[in-house]
C-alpha cells in the first residue's frame, strides 16, 4: 500500500536554529513530491515542490529515491515559520488520488 | 476574484441530521477533493473527483456522499451514518495530473 509517513508531530525549535521535517513514502515507481503549509488562520497552500529545485522563504527539499524520503530543511528558523507542514507525494500512475502525511507541528520560540 | 471559495465556515447540527458543505471553485480545474483534518491526524482524503459527473472514494468514504453535476461544484453531504461528523473539512482543486492542489478555507462542523 502506498503510505507516506511524517515522524514527527511536533518540532519545537529556537529562532535562528536549523529545522528538519522528515517525511518517508513508500510508493512503488516515481512520485512527484510536494510540502504544503497551513500558517495560523490562513489555508492551507503549496510551499515547494521537487521538481523545481528551488528555496521558498528559506527551505529546501532533497528527495532522496534511495531512502524514498524528502525531507524539508531550513537552516536559521524564523518565528513566522512556526506553522503546520504536510508531505504529499503524488505518484501518476494513481490518477488524482492524493493523500497526505500526517502532518508536523512547527514551534519556533523566540 | 478567483479561487476556491467554501460555506459556511461554521455550522452546527444536531446528531442524527444530514448536513451538506459546499465547495466552489472558479479556477476551471478538473479535480477536486474533500478531506477532513482532525487534531493529530493530519489530512485524511474522502472523496475525490476527476471530471464531471465522476468521483471515488477516498480513504475515509463511509458516511459521506458527493455529487459533480458541475465542473466548478463538489458539494460533500455528511450523513447521519458518520459516526464521528465534528471536524474541519477542506475542499481543494487541482488542474490536472499535475500541479498543486489549491484549497478552500475550510468548513468547520459541530455535530452535538
Amino acid at each position: 500500500a502506498q503510505r507516506v509517513t511524517q515522524p514527527e508531530k511536533l518540532l519545537s525549535v529556537f529562532k535562528g536554529a536549523p529545522v528538519e521535517l522528515k517525511c518517508n513514502y513508500s510508493y512503488s515507481g516515481s512520485p512527484e513530491l510536494f510540502w504544503y503549509v497551513q500558517y495560523s488562520r490562513q489555508r492551507l497552500q503549496l510551499l515547494l515542490r521537487h521538481i523545481s529545485r528551488e528555496s521558498i522563504k528559506g527551505f529546501t527539499a532533497d528527495l532522496n529515491k534511495g531512502e524514498t524520503s524528502f525531507h524539508l530543511k531550513k537552516p536559521f528558523a524564523q518565528e513566522e515559520d512556526s506553522a503546520m507542514y504536510y508531505c504529499a507525494p503524488v505518484l501518476q500512475a494513481a490518477g488524482n488520488k492524493l493523500t497526505f502525511g500526517g502532518g508536523t507541528r512547527v514551534l519556533v520560540k523566540p | 476574484d478567483g479561487g476556491i471559495t467554501q460555506s459556511p465556515k461554521y455550522l452546527f447540527r444536531k446528531e442524527g441530521q444530514n448536513v451538506t458543505l459546499s465547495c466552489e471553485q472558479n479556477l476551471n480545474h478538473d479535480a477536486m477533493y474533500w478531506y477532513r483534518q482532525d487534531p493529530g491526524q493530519g489530512l485524511r482524503l474522502i472523496y475525490y473527483s476527476q471530471i464531471v459527473n465522476d468521483f471515488q472514494k477516498g480513504d475515509i468514504a463511509e458516511g459521506y456522499s458527493v455529487s459533480r453535476e458541475k465542473k466548478e461544484s463538489f458539494p460533500l453531504t455528511v450523513t447521519s451514518a458518520q459516526k464521528n461528523p465534528t471536524a474541519f473539512y477542506l475542499c481543494a482543486s487541482r488542474l490536472g495530473q499535475s500541479g498543486e492542489q489549491y484549497f478552500g478555507p475550510g468548513t468547520r462542523l459541530t455535530v452535538t
